[in-house]
């Protein structure tokens, strides 16, 4: 089945404990990207890949990094997590194109104290 | 600055009525618009996606309209169903260099179907 799996699904954790979010797809699709939804505002894109090895911030990286060195595979990277890191994060993937489908994990709600 | 305004921000409506969501934006350089249902807690999936020269497209009981002239999109739900009840987001797709699309997202339209 095609698929995007983040893990984990829920995660609590403290102040400035380093924490990694994985997100793996099965689709061979070159563009992967992570956004973060809270109440009220629109998912907002934190950092997008194109390819192995190429990645780009998007709108909200502060506080963030990604690394993609296999294509399945773009995981997220909460260096010192803070608590307006609490946020319902998403890893997105689709083909390289302009009119292609994104197919969307399943979440990650992750609270930091 | 590229924005997606979506209304109602919520809908209430009874099972088996249609009901229509509306979508204004401005982004450029526009490459296409979609309409994702993401159902609470879950990833958005995907309903419809309209490039520049569509007009209308369905997809079941879901028929997006697109005027790119005016900047507007409207979703019609057509006969109901308790499983509608979601959060329907318009997403907006601009080009990148490099043959990328960068989204931007309204922030959705809370719809519950009742009985």
């Amino acid at each position: 089945e095609a698929q995007v799996t983040q893990n984990p699904r829920y995660l609590i954790t403290v102040t400035g404990k380093k924490l990694t979010v994985t997100c793996s797809q099965n689709m061979n699709h070159e563009y992967m990207s992570w956004y973060r939804q809270d109440p009220g505002l629109g998912l907002r894109q934190i950092y997008y890949s194109m390819n192995v090895e190429v990645t780009d911030k998007g709108d909200v990286p502060e506080g963030y990094k990604v690394s993609r060195k296999e294509k399945r595979n773009f995981p997220l990277i909460l260096e010192s997590p803070s608590p307006n890191q609490t946020s319902l994060y998403f890893c997105a993937s689709s083909l390289r194109g302009q009119v292609t489908e994104a197919f969307f994990g399943q979440g990650t709600r992750l609270t930091v104290v | 600055k590229n924005q997606v305004e979506q209304s109602p921000q919520s809908l209430i409506i009874l099972e088996g009525k249609n009901c229509t969501l509306q979508c204004n934006y401005t982004v450029s350089p526009f490459s296409n618009l979609r309409w994702y249902k993401q159902d609470t807690g879950r990833g958005p999936v995907s309903l419809t996606i309209m490039t520049f020269s569509e007009n209308t497209k369905s997809n079941g009981r879901y028929t997006a309209t697109l005027d790119a002239d005016t900047k507007q999109s409207s979703l019609h739900i057509t006969a109901s169903q308790l499983s509608d009840s979601a959060s329907y987001i318009c997403v907006v797709s601009a080009r990148l260099t490099g043959g990328g699309n960068k989204l931007t997202f309204g922030t959705g339209t809370q719809l519950k179907v009742e009985l």
